[in-house]
């Protein structure tokens, strides 16, 4: 149980153009869901919480109007990065939590999406 | 502020080594602490995870930690290392009500054969 897929794997697109990713969450229901970014040899940068039916909170220093977050459904949450730069491209790691599960702060992670921007 | 600290960022071993990997939280409340890996080119993968009871925590692949309040720490071991355990290995703690993971800068091991 408690599988979180992300779409794509991996993406290469344009300087300017905009790309969405996607996070799954399979046989559970996420209220929360988180959206990482990883740098090369490089720990987890928490970019923001996603809320289900709310406005994700962002860290600080992370652009709300770059980075659109949308929680849209209990199983699913999109991340759109927007008129994307070459210093945006970096590995982009989803998380979601399970409200039902005993360990309910647990974090359960996506394959990740790595994002190429020409 | 919350924060982990791992110390050890770089770990070179032969096979059959021991391994001990330390972690450090800062916070004085109720915590839950996660050990991930993250294997070359793989995705994060959950070793092992504390959130009550035994401190002593056994996890997959052989390795285990134990927690221990009074030094705030949460250290990796496993007795002897293999070839296959290179890999990134990251800290993470949950404290409190904050759904947020703190995470460590993780530390890279490599293990020789």
């Amino acid at each position: 149980g408690a599988v979180v897929s992300q779409h794509p794997s991996w993406v290469i697109c344009k300087s300017g153009t905009s790309v969405k990713i996607e996070c799954r969450s399979l046989d559970f229901q996420a209220t929360t869901m988180f959206w990482y970014r990883q740098f090369p040899k490089q720990s987890l940068m928490l970019m923001a919480t996603s809320n289900e039916g709310s406005k994700a909170t962002y860290e600080q220093g992370v652009e709300k109007d770059k980075f659109l977050i949308n929680h849209a459904s209990l199983t699913l949450s999109t991340l759109t990065v927007t008129s994307a730069h070459p210093e945006d491209s970096s590995f982009y790691i989803c998380s979601a939590r399970d409200p039902t599960a005993v360990s309910y702060n647990e974090q359960f992670f996506g394959p990740g999406t790595r994002l190429t921007v020409l | 502020a919350q924060s982990v600290s791992q110390h050890n960022h770089h770990v070179i071993l032969s096979e059959a080594a021991s391994l001990e990997l330390g972690c450090n939280y800062s916070y004085g409340g109720t915590v839950n602490l996660f050990w991930y890996v993250q294997y070359p080119g793989q995705h994060l993968q959950l070793l092992l995870k504390y959130f009550s009871g035994d401190p002593l925590v056994k996890g997959i692949k052989g390795f285990e930690a134990e927690f221990i309040k009074s030094k705030f720490s949460f250290n990796l071991r496993k007795p002897s290392v293999q070839w296959s355990d290179t890999a990134e290995y990251f800290c993470a703690v949950n404290a409190g009500n904050n759904r947020k993971l703190i995470w460590g800068l993780g530390t890279s091991l490599a293990v020789n054969p």
